[in-house]
């Protein structure tokens, strides 16, 4: 799995209560992403870094923050859960932004309740 | 091929057959796609990837035909195993970093024994 993981790997939580996922890599990639997949979707990007401190966001980032403070932690935070955000939350590392292949994490399932 | 549907599209094949996964893409200025395979409760993982100035790339058991014209791309897998069950799905890539990236829904692979 590239070095590359990802928890909890499964959380329950209640609407309103702040959530953090973590990303936790040893490639020392430059690039990592955060995505959510669900039911009829592609994979939707949330938010994505370039470099410690370096972040912006993607096209689902309404709800989400994201810091990265070292090379090889990515954090992912809804700050008041909803149940819209019941979702399988994947991590991603790739050496280059442009065409280059994603590496994924095994994912943590969130459900909302 | 590929839907945005909320149930993927199944293709059953018999083991030891070939196996063939078709993939309808946008973006005419996509130069970059990549096929992906994901097991359950895993995230995806990269098969194989070609670039607009390639029509056919060969992997192990595996290659990518893409038809530009018709904004079509294939993945034909050779000799199918059980291993080979999975959802797998397109990415492709206009060259706007992963932020422009549009991943498919995915075709889910079923072999039979």
């Amino acid at each position: 799995d590239a070095g590359i993981t990802q928890s909890p790997r499964h959380k329950v939580t209640e609407t309103g209560t702040p959530v953090t996922l973590r990303c936790h890599q040893t490639e020392n990639h430059r690039y990592m992403y955060w995505y959510r997949q669900d039911p009829g979707h592609g994979l939707r990007l949330i938010h994505y870094s370039y470099g410690v401190k370096d972040t912006d966001k993607g096209e689902v980032s309404d709800g989400y923050s994201v810091s990265r403070s070292k090379t090889e932690d990515f954090l992912l935070t809804l700050e008041s859960a909803t149940s819209s955000q019941t979702s399988v939350y994947f991590c991603a590392i790739s050496e280059q932004d442009l065409s280059s292949p994603l590496h994924f994490g095994n994912g943590t399932r969130l459900t909302v309740t | 091929g590929e839907s945005v549907g909320l149930h993927l599209p199944t293709l059953s094949v018999q083991e030891g057959d070939n196996s063939i996964i078709n993939c309808a893409y946008s973006n005419s200025a996509s130069d970059y796609f990549i096929w992906y395979k994901q097991e359950s409760g895993k995230g995806p993982q990269f098969i194989i990837d070609i670039r607009s100035n390639m029509d056919k790339r060969q992997g192990q058991r595996v290659t990518v035909l893409l038809n530009k014209t018709v904004k079509h791309l294939s993945l034909q897998i050779a000799a199918t195993q059980p291993g080979d069950s999975a959802v797998y799905f397109c990415a492709e890539d206009s060259s706007g970093g992963y932020q422009k990236v549009t991943f498919g829904t995915g075709t889910k692979l079923q072999v039979i024994p």
